[in-house]
């Protein structure tokens, strides 16, 4: 079965800290994704990448980044967190190609105060 | 741009009744793909179905089918003789081309309710 597990279920941090979000997969999975998760907003995409080092904005990337060092994890930062990045984070991975479905991991409930 | 519409926003029902999630999707592709996910308190998304473009059969796994109809967007959910297990969001989820299918665009989600 395909695993994929995000560092932390829940994470409180102050209006500034430097937030990491880990996740890693391991089944050997081209793509990695990152979204954020809002009441009546559905998923929406942080960052996407199909390849180590490589990444690509998705819809909403204003006041992150993310790290790609090795296929199997994918990381996500807040340089500057800011209370309207109080959301759920749930990362993502799927074979490169066609119609392939994503695998999810349990997501992180981040806070900021 | 591809959209996604879930315009159920809730749906309660009592246990054993039949329930339908309705989903719409806009593209101008002729190729894509669609998928249902389900999202369970625990809040892990977990892949129900994937339907390509070109295959209109209808789907049924157990007490779950999907009804797929090109002629009016739409990729409907149903779930026959509700339990209370089935209590979850569920999101619908359409490609995108453009990216290679690599990317997902999702709707609202629909939170169904299964009270005992």
């Amino acid at each position: 079965d395909v695993k994929v597990t995000q560092s932390s279920r829940y994470l409180v941090k102050r209006t500034g800290e430097k937030v990491f979000l880990e996740c890693v997969q391991d089944m050997d999975h081209e793509n990695m994704f990152w979204y954020r998760q809002d009441p009546g907003l559905g998923l929406r995409l942080i960052y996407f990448s199909y390849d180590v080092k490589m990444k690509e904005k998705g819809d909403i990337p204003e006041g992150y980044s993310v790290s790609r060092e090795k296929k199997e994890r994918f990381s996500l930062i807040l340089e500057s967190a800011s209370t309207n990045q109080t959301s759920m984070y749930l990362c993502a991975s799927s074979l490169s190609g066609r119609g392939y479905e994503q695998y999810f991991g349990p997501g992180t409930r981040l806070t900021v105060t | 741009a591809q959209k996604v519409t879930q315009a159920q926003t809730e749906i309660s029902v009592v246990e054993k009744e039949d329930v339908t999630l309705d989903c719409v999707y806009e593209t101008r592709d002729t190729t894509y793909y669609l998928f249902w996910y389900k999202q369970p308190p625990s809040g892990e998304l977990v892949f129900l179905i994937r339907r390509n473009s070109f295959d209109e059969q209808n789907e049924i796994s157990g007490r779950y089918s999907w009804n797929f109809q090109k002629s009016t967007s739409s990729f409907n959910f149903t779930i026959t003789a509700s339990q209370v297990v089935d209590s979850a969001v569920y999101f619908c989820a359409l490609s995108e081309p453009a990216t290679g299918f690599q990317k997902l665009v999702f709707g609202t989600g629909t939170r169904l309710l299964v009270s005992p």
